[in-house]
Order: structure tokens, then sequence, then C-alpha cells
């Protein structure tokens, strides 16, 4: 099993939908969830972060965290064509001291059609 | 360019040669860390830097692979003996812990092709 599973896609939305990326981990451990959007040759850019059970929504973007089931999603409102990339699920745990190395998804490409 | 900055950000190389890349952080970030991410998959973790302390090091790091951060500055990743599996796109983060949060910010990246 994978230590981050993501569907890889392509998932494939019209402007103006909501866009629904989902992520499992498998370590009950992690502690810090991440997801950073990475334009084709481009470095990952950080979207959103999210700490604790719940929600938390910035702008169009809205994280969503189950830690019981071991999920983390992102929505994305009124989906736009630059919103068109790889969106990829980071998790952060501790081993032994305080190591944070983000472990990655495959990333799930998104295109928004105009 | 308050970024975090990598050089080169293209690099061709033959099989067997060596190749070394740099990383200059966000000046404020004490930590710094580098993964490399090949075609259709995440990036993947190599190694990590407190200041100047190489505080963990990946299995996919072999003894070919060193880097190493001076004075807790810039990084430097050196690959010996290139082979073709090495080429990959190599890409540098740096953060600051504060109250408990660690963002990793990423620079744009080195990609090596190994021919």
């Amino acid at each position: 099993q994978k230590e981050v599973e993501q569907n890889s896609g392509p998932l494939s939305v019209p402007e103006g939908a909501i866009a629904s990326l989902n992520c499992t981990y498998s370590d009950r451990g992690s502690q810090s969830f991440f997801w950073y959007r990475q334009y084709s040759g481009k470095s990952p850019e950080l979207i959103m972060s999210i700490y604790s059970n719940g929600d938390k929504e910035d702008g169009r973007f809205t994280a969503q965290l189950n830690k019981a089931s071991q999920y983390v999603s992102l929505l994305i409102r009124d989906s736009q064509p630059s919103d068109s990339a790889t969106y990829l699920c980071a998790v952060t745990r501790r081993s032994g001291g305080s190591n944070y190395k983000l472990t990655f998804g495959k990333g799930t490409l998104l295109t928004v059609n105009p | 360019d308050t970024g975090v900055s990598q050089n080169p950000r293209h690099k061709i190389t033959k099989r067997g040669q060596n190749v070394t890349f740099r990383c200059d952080p966000i000046s404020e970030h004490n930590r710094l860390y580098w993964y490399r991410q090949t075609l259709g998959q995440g990036p993947e973790f190599l190694t990590y830097f407190q200041n100047e302390a190489q505080l963990e090091k990946s299995r996919l790091l072999s003894d070919r692979f060193s880097a190493e951060r001076p004075k807790g500055s810039f990084s430097t990743l050196e690959i010996q003996r290139t082979e073709q599996g090495d080429s990959a796109m190599y890409l540098c983060a740096s953060s600051l812990v504060r109250q408990g949060e660690n963002i990793q910010y990423f620079g744009a990246g080195t990609r090596l092709s190994v021919l």
C-alpha cells in the first residue's frame, strides 16, 4: 500500500463547476496535510495546508480532513481554465526527532474546459 | 527575488560524468530539503538539513549522491558517475518552523538529462 494515494486522473470539469480532488494516506501518525499545485514543467506551489479535522476555506479552495478515515480532499469552486494543473497531496509525520519531510502522492491532473 | 533559487535550471550530461546543483534557500529559513521528481510521479524526499547539519538521508540517496550545506546557507547536491536513471527534476525546498507549522517552499528545480 502506497503511503499517499491519489487518483491520477485526468479529471475534467467544465469552467465554473466544482472540482473535487481526493487523497488517502496510510500512516495514522501523519500530522500535517498539504495540497500543492504544479503546472507542467514548473515547481510545486502551496495551495492549502490543514492540520485538524474539518474544513478549511481559502477563497475558492476548501480543504477537508478526516483523520479517522485517513482522507483529505480539496474542492475548487468556480473552476477556471487557469486551475488546470496537477494537484499534489502531501503529508508529513514525525519520525524520531523533528523530521518534517513531505511524502507526496502521484498527483491528480485537473483539466478545466472553457 | 526572495524565493528559493536553484541553479542551473537545466543540465545535460553524459553518463559517467559528475554534476553539481546549487540551491539558495529563502534567507531566514533554517531547514533545507532536496527532492527528486520523475515524470508522472510526485516529488520524492532525498535529504534534509537543519542549519548545516544533514539530519536525514533517504534510501534513494545512493553513495553516488552527496549533499552539503556549509555554514547553513546555500546547499549543493552532487551526483558522481551519473547514470541514465538519474534523469529527473531535482527540487530544493526551504522552510522555517513557526508555531508548529512547517511550510516548505520550492525552487524552480534543476532538470537533469543524462545521455
